[in-house]
């Protein structure tokens, strides 16, 4: 079964605006990272944020994780057009094999 | 570096077929991974390598076989295609305990 699960499923925001997703995951993790697929294309990394941080930042990115509350949040800040795209959460089990368990992702769309 | 390189891009089989999906990376990374992504599905994982020699089962496995028997090769092979194998496959590579590089994609069509 998937691990994480995206919060909300499709978000649509104003240019300029900020958007918060969110991700819930089930087991103790070693780390959790956020992901960007444009349509039709190949993932691209953002952000790790390893069990043992609660904060990271990236240009317009701000990732927290509560491992109290099995939780991830990503906020894009100041967004543009160009941030439409779907965005996932993956975590590596801790104690686990390395392996990269992904969620359902959320869509989001910048209107311009 | 090139990173992870999928071949084909695009494939369209019949009903009972075999193929491999080939994926290359020239990173020297440890791990790798196939998975399948079906619209509402996110990624699931069919198969996953911490090294050269050592594979095993992801989420959705039924019907696919890998290999790994160098670091930089991972293919994955259809076994008898089924429609339900429609989907767009993606291969990821990673140094330990580190972000995944993926490769572009192979969208696959069994009819």
């Amino acid at each position: 079964s998937q691990q994480g699960e995206e919060d909300p499923q499709a978000l649509s925001i104003q240019e300029g605006e900020n958007a918060t997703m969110n991700c819930s995951y089930k087991t103790s993790i070693n780390n959790l990272q956020w992901y960007r697929q444009n349509s039709g294309r190949g993932l691209v990394h953002l952000i790790l944020i390893r069990s043992n941080e609660r904060e990271k930042h990236s240009g317009r990115l701000r990732v927290t994780l509560d491992t109290s509350k099995k939780s991830s949040s990503l906020l894009i800040t100041a967004s543009r057009a160009a941030d439409t795209a779907s965005y996932f959460c993956a975590t590596v089990t801790q104690g686990g094999s390395e392996k990269l368990v992904f969620g359902k992702g959320t869509k989001l769309t910048v209107n311009p | 570096n090139a990173g992870v390189t999928q071949t084909p891009k695009f494939q369209v089989l019949k009903t009972g077929q075999s193929m491999t999906l080939q994926c290359a990376q020239d990173m020297n990374h440890e791990y790798m991974s196939w998975y399948r992504q079906d619209p509402g599905m996110g990624l699931r994982l069919i198969h996953y390598s911490v090294g050269a020699g050592i594979t095993d089962q992801g989420e959705v496995p039924n019907g696919y076989n890998v290999s790994r028997s160098t670091t930089e090769d991972f293919p994955l092979r259809l076994l008898s295609a089924a429609p339900s194998q429609t989907s767009v496959y993606f291969c990821a590579s990673s140094s330990m305990t580190g972000s995944y590089t993926f490769g572009s994609g192979t969208r696959l069509t069994v009819v």
